[in-house]
């Protein structure tokens, strides 16, 4: 089976911008988180979807948003581009959206952005 | 807001050294994951503990969860130079679904 797939790998864009990174869930899995990892530190928790609904937001501003799609796939759209949006951005699924005793969460290989 | 803290944050040993990340916190999770990560590439899980004092072993790799669920640490015997990675923790709240990461512990094992 495919693990979590990301698109694209890599992206170049410019201060203001707009970017849609987009996410595909393990087969079966219902539900998509969304992670930012700046350089030389831990993932930040930016969203969490659970049949098309969000469950969980972190403390992100409000050019973030995500949506879930009826196949479990997942956007994440970031608006005006800032230099400190350059990061790697994860996408996390999991079978039912409640992570450590019931669940697990698996991540996929990330997209590079760089924001110039 | 949960916080994890690790330490250490660089780690540079030989190989066939024994050596020890540790994850801290002040609050109580409901599990605790370690991941390691390669460069450019997302986390790869090792392993979850669920229960306080719970140990769980994966070859060389020794990981326990505090009695109080408030810590964790991993332990690698004999480290091979493939163990070269970024190890993270990551605590479940108990309440809900996202994971906090610790900072990461950059560990490289020289031939």
């Amino acid at each position: 089976d495919a693990g979590v797939t990301q698109s694209p790998t890599h992206l170049i864009k410019t201060r203001g911008q707009h970017v849609t990174l987009r996410c595909s869930p393990i087969s079966g899995h219902k539900s998509v988180s969304w992670y930012q990892q700046v350089l030389g530190q831990g993932p930040q928790f930016i969203f969490q979807y659970y049949e098309k609904e969000e469950r969980g937001r972190g403390n992100f501003p409000d050019r973030f948003s995500a949506r879930q799609f009826p196949n479990y796939s997942s956007e994440l759209n970031v608006n005006a581009l800032l230099l400190g949006d350059s990061a790697l951005y994860l996408c996390a699924s999991s079978l039912n959206g409640r992570a450590g005793r019931t669940d697990t969460q698996y991540f996929g290989p990330g997209t590079r952005l760089t924001v110039l | 807001t949960q916080l994890l803290e690790q330490s250490p944050q660089f780690l540079s040993i030989q190989e066939g050294e024994n050596l020890t990340v540790y994850c801290n916190s002040s609050s109580v999770f409901s599990s605790l994951q370690w991941y390691r990560q390669e460069p450019g590439e997302g986390p790869v899980l090792l392993v979850t503990v669920v229960t306080g004092g719970e140990v769980k072993k994966l070859k060389r790799l020794t990981f326990q969860f505090g009695d109080a669920r408030k810590d964790s640490s991993l332990h690698i015997t004999a480290a091979q130079t493939g163990d070269t990675g970024l190890y993270l923790c990551a605590g479940a709240e108990t309440s809900g679904s996202r994971l906090t990461f610790g900072e990461g512990t950059q560990l490289t094992v020289n031939p």
